[in-house]
């Protein structure tokens, strides 16, 4: 079956720009993951979903950070007035949300430049 | 909170060649203990997981073993090949709700050279 699909694959924006990250996750799962992957932090959690709530928006950098899901499938993460801090890989994962399965199933990616 | 600390990298060997990298944790409660791979261009993929003390993950001939005594996970393959050049990230879920954030080390990078 389809995996995790991420859009768009790159993008390059000017500071200052709102940009807007779209996440499909796989098909049946409830449970829907934001993470960032730069070189001087790693792998960060951002936000987690579950069916369309956000129980935990603990890892969203600034007020500059939101998200949102709707019906339960595609999610779109959107950073406002954008800086060259949030230059990263923006990863979206995915899972079952029953319980006994942790695991989760990530997409590709987004890589995001801000000039 | 919680917290991953793996070997530092970049880690390089011949193909054949016997590996390990290292990882414990720190966290509160009974996590779940999980090993990713991300190949050169690509996403993360799991690779093998461990759910409970003492339970062993294995894939695609890497295991490792989930050591509560020790806080351990370490990764190993008895026989390392090429197109295992990619990098390697432990994370933990702490388990505290069936579906909780993935908290992540470093990451190592692993180079097989022929």
């Amino acid at each position: 079956g389809a995996g995790v699909s991420q859009s768009p694959s790159n993008k390059v924006t000017e500071k200052g720009k709102d940009v807007e990250l779209r996440c499909d996750p796989i098909s049946g799962h409830t449970a829907l993951y934001w993470y960032r992957q730069s070189l001087g932090q790693g792998l960060e959690f951002l936000i987690y979903f579950q069916g369309n709530s956000a129980p935990d928006k603990s890892g969203l950098p600034s007020d500059r950070f939101s998200a949102e899901r709707t019906g339960g499938s595609v999610s779109t993460l959107t950073i406002q007035r954008t800086q060259q801090e949030d230059s990263a890989v923006y990863l979206c994962a995915s899972s079952p949300g029953v319980a006994g399965t942790y695991e989760q199933y990530f997409g590709p990616g987004t890589r995001l430049t801000v000039t | 909170g919680n917290s991953v600390t793996q070997m530092e990298g970049p880690v390089t060997l011949s193909e054949e060649a016997f590996l390990t990298i290292n990882c414990t944790y720190t966290a509160t409660g009974y996590p779940s203990l999980f090993w990713y791979v991300q190949y050169p261009g690509e996403g993360l993929q799991l690779l093998l997981k461990a759910t409970k003390a003492d339970d062993k993950g294995s894939n695609k001939g890497f295991e490792a073993t989930y050591r509560k005594e020790t806080t351990s996970f370490h990764l190993e393959k008895g026989s390392v090949q090429v197109s295992d050049s990619a990098v390697y990230f432990c994370a933990l879920n702490d388990g505290g709700t069936s579906y909780g954030k993935l908290t992540f080390g470093q990451g190592t990078i692993l180079t097989v050279h022929p």
